[in-house]
């Protein structure tokens, strides 16, 4: 099955600084990678996905690269804020038939940042 | 405003009693959802996949004596966790696919917290 890898497990920036979380993953099948940002107590929230016919996409201060062949994929925060603080997790699913949407997801990311 | 609703958020039950967890899709069909659980401080497994209409599929080493699932309707999902034990506190949490498009988004409920004393 699908593993993935995800680093750090903690990150402490300043408020305004990037901030970028690793993850990889080892099943070729998978091509539908979304993040995650999870607050305390709370569901999930999904903030940005990338399909694996794309390198890179971009929504306002958060990007996302992949790479197929080495097989990782990073989320890239920009000028961060207090906000921003939460648990984030990266997650991998094959794409169509009947197993897309079953999710692999890293073991998290706890950004914590100071204002 | 959310897309994925659970009911309930919480939840206390004692030792032995049945609980059970709703997931709707809001303003769409949602063929099949999904039942993740999360331990404190911990990433989410996935459980199982429901499917409308028929029978679930539960990931290795999910019992499904355990944890029943039935999706009665296209915007509807429930988790029974029968016979609860104190190991059966979690964080559980459903998601579902927006649409039935290839890359459709895959978005989650608010989770229910399961507290068996």
């Amino acid at each position: 099955g699908e593993n993935v890898e995800q680093h750090p497990s903690t990150l402490s920036v300043q408020e305004g600084d990037s901030a970028v979380i690793k993850c990889t993953y080892s099943d070729s099948a998978s091509n539908y990678f979304p993040w995650y940002k999870q607050e305390l107590g709370k569901g999930p929230q999904l903030i940005i996905d990338i399909r694996s016919n794309v390198g890179e996409k971009k929504d306002q201060r958060i990007a996302v690269t992949l790479n197929k062949t080495a097989k990782h994929f990073s989320l890239h925060i920009t000028e961060t804020q207090p906000e921003d603080s939460a648990v984030y997790f990266c997650a991998a699913s094959p794409a169509g038939g009947t197993s897309y949407g079953k999710l692999t997801f890293g073991q998290g990311t706890i950004l914590t940042v100071h204002p | 405003g959310a897309v994925v609703s659970q009911h309930p958020s919480r939840v206390i039950c004692k030792s032995g009693t049945s609980v059970k967890i709703e997931c709707r899709s809001l303003d769409f069909q949602a063929t099949t959802m999904f039942w993740y659980r999360q331990f404190p401080k911990q990433s989410l497994m996935l459980m199982a996949t429901s499917n409308e209409g028929s029978k679930a599929t539960y990931e290795q080493g999910v019992e499904k004596d355990k944890f029943l699932i039935n999706h009665a309707s296209l915007t509807l999902s429930t988790l029974t966790v029968t016979s609860a034990h104190p190991e059966d506190s979690s964080f559980y949490i459903c998601s579902a696919k927006l649409t039935e498009a290839r890359w459709a988004p895959l978005h989650f409920g608010n989770g229910t917290r399961l507290t068996v004393t």
